[in-house]
């Protein structure tokens, strides 16, 4: 079936830095693909998104193109801030026979230092 | 507009008792599901709804009931709870399907000792 596979955690980075996080799927066609961002305490909200094979999603300096020949949905940003720490989770919808859900990697917890 | 509500924040159940995590949206939105986040697992479907009195089965239902008799409600029920259903519960909608954004609620922390 559908899946996706997103980096472990947790990353620690200082203030400024560069910040990759990495999502692969698996999965029947071309579905879209998301990214969700969980703060502390708060329920998910979405980061972005793509619909399309070579579609750039982006919001708040956060980047991540949908990649058909490597299966990947990486997300990337190139300058943190501590306000940005908070759990990722790269997603896809599955909507194959009895399969309606939208499926979420593990998530990966960033922490941005000062 | 409040968006997705949810009540309680948190719970503490014994093991065996019931009870109804609740669920409410002011977008007039279609769809509305059932979360539950354990942790380093992602989130795991429970039940969703495709509009007022239609439900089905996400990935793990059992033990949950769920209704949608409104739009704006989807209440959840958890019936004889056991330590299995400790967890964080979250509501969340879309005005079209699953591949469309999805609004979370703040979610519902539940204790099952």
């Amino acid at each position: 079936g559908d899946s996706v596979t997103q980096m472990e955690g947790p990353v620690t980075l200082s203030e400024e830095a560069f910040l990759t996080i990495n999502c692969t799927y698996t999965a029947t066609g071309y579905p879209s693909l998301f990214w969700y961002v969980q703060y502390p305490g708060e329920g998910l909200q979405l980061l972005l998104k793509a619909t399309k094979a070579d579609d750039k999603g982006s919001n708040k300096g956060f980047e991540a193109t949908y990649r058909k020949e490597t299966t990947s949905f990486h997300l990337e940003k190139g300058s943190v801030q501590v306000s940005d720490s908070a759990v990722y989770f790269c997603a896809l919808p599955n909507s194959g026979g009895s399969n309606y859900k939208l499926t979420f990697g593990k998530g990966t917890l960033l922490t941005v230092n000062p | 507009n409040a968006g997705v509500t949810q009540t309680p924040k948190f719970r503490i159940l014994k093991i065996g008792q019931s009870m109804t995590l609740q669920c409410a949206q002011d977008m007039n939105h279609n769809y509305m599901y059932w979360y539950r986040q354990d942790p380093g697992m992602g989130l795991k479907l429970i039940y969703y709804s495709v509009g007022a009195g239609i439900t089905d089965k996400g990935e793990v239902p059992n033990g949950y009931n769920v209704s949608r008799s409104t739009t704006e409600d989807f209440p959840l029920r958890l019936e004889l709870a056991a330590p299995s259903q400790t967890s964080v519960y979250f509501c969340a909608s879309s005005y079209e399907g699953i591949a469309d954004e999805q609004y979370f609620g703040p979610g519902t922390r539940l204790t099952v000792t």
